[in-house]
């Protein structure tokens, strides 16, 4: 069965500054998929970051990057320069035939 | 490229009556998601759609939620009757394929309240 923790319910970060939310999976797949959503307060889920199981390099967009690490299972986003409009609710999520799973979300709120 | 769409976005039912919500994805997106989002939750997949066939709706409770994708393009998602615990956001999202490592976009959603 797959399982996706997120175990920040909450995190602040400063305007400009960079920030890390953790995210942890389990899978017996050995092929799946791990991404990263934003949803603002519209409602919204707003697509960020993919990393694959098989990638050997961390995904990078933009201001934001993913901490793959396969071993810990475990793939961390990291906002860089944050920014105001970066205040919203992020969910992990993992893939592995198809049927997504997601984890229970960090809301992030950017002070300025 | 038009995003997934949702109508209606909101809605406010009494319980024991009906509701539909309409969804049309991303052109030429042969999956199609409807997901149920209970507020401070992450999103729960009900069922998905390869083109017009069900692929999984073992989460779907079936005893008063339907969906259908005649066509292959849109879908609609259907609760007869509503409880109250049906209040939440319902997401659609489509994805090219049915894969693991397919990106799902989604739409807007559809806030339901059920007094």
């Amino acid at each position: 069965a797959q399982k996706i923790t997120q175990t920040q319910p909450g995190m602040f970060v400063q305007e400009k500054e960079a920030v890390t939310l953790d995210c942890t999976y389990d899978t017996s797949d050995p092929s799946y998929g791990l991404f990263w959503y934003k949803q603002p307060s519209s409602g919204e889920m707003i697509f960020l970051i993919y990393q694959g199981s098989y990638d050997q390099q961390n995904a990078t967009e933009g201001r934001y990057s993913l901490n793959f690490q396969k071993a810990r299972k475990s793939a961390n986003l990291v906002i860089s320069a944050s920014q105001l409009g970066d205040s919203a609710m992020y969910f992990c999520a993992m893939s592995a035939l198809g049927d997504m799973r997601f984890g229970a979300g960090t809301r992030l709120t950017v002070k300025p | 490229e038009a995003g997934v769409a949702q109508s209606p976005r909101y809605k406010i039912i009494e319980k024991r009556q009906s509701v539909a919500f309409w969804c049309n994805p991303i052109s030429g997106h042969a999956t199609l998601y409807w997901y149920q989002q209970i507020l401070g939750q992450g999103p729960k997949l009900l069922i998905q759609f390869q083109n017009n066939g069900v692929v999984d709706d073992s989460q779907l409770p079936k005893d008063r939620f339907s969906a259908e994708r005649l066509k292959g393009v849109d879908s609609t998602l259907k609760i007869q009757p509503a409880k109250l615990e049906d209040s939440a956001v319902y997401l659609c999202a489509s994805s090219l394929n049915l894969a693991w490592g397919e990106t799902q976009y989604f739409g807007p959603g559809t806030r339901l309240l059920v007094l």
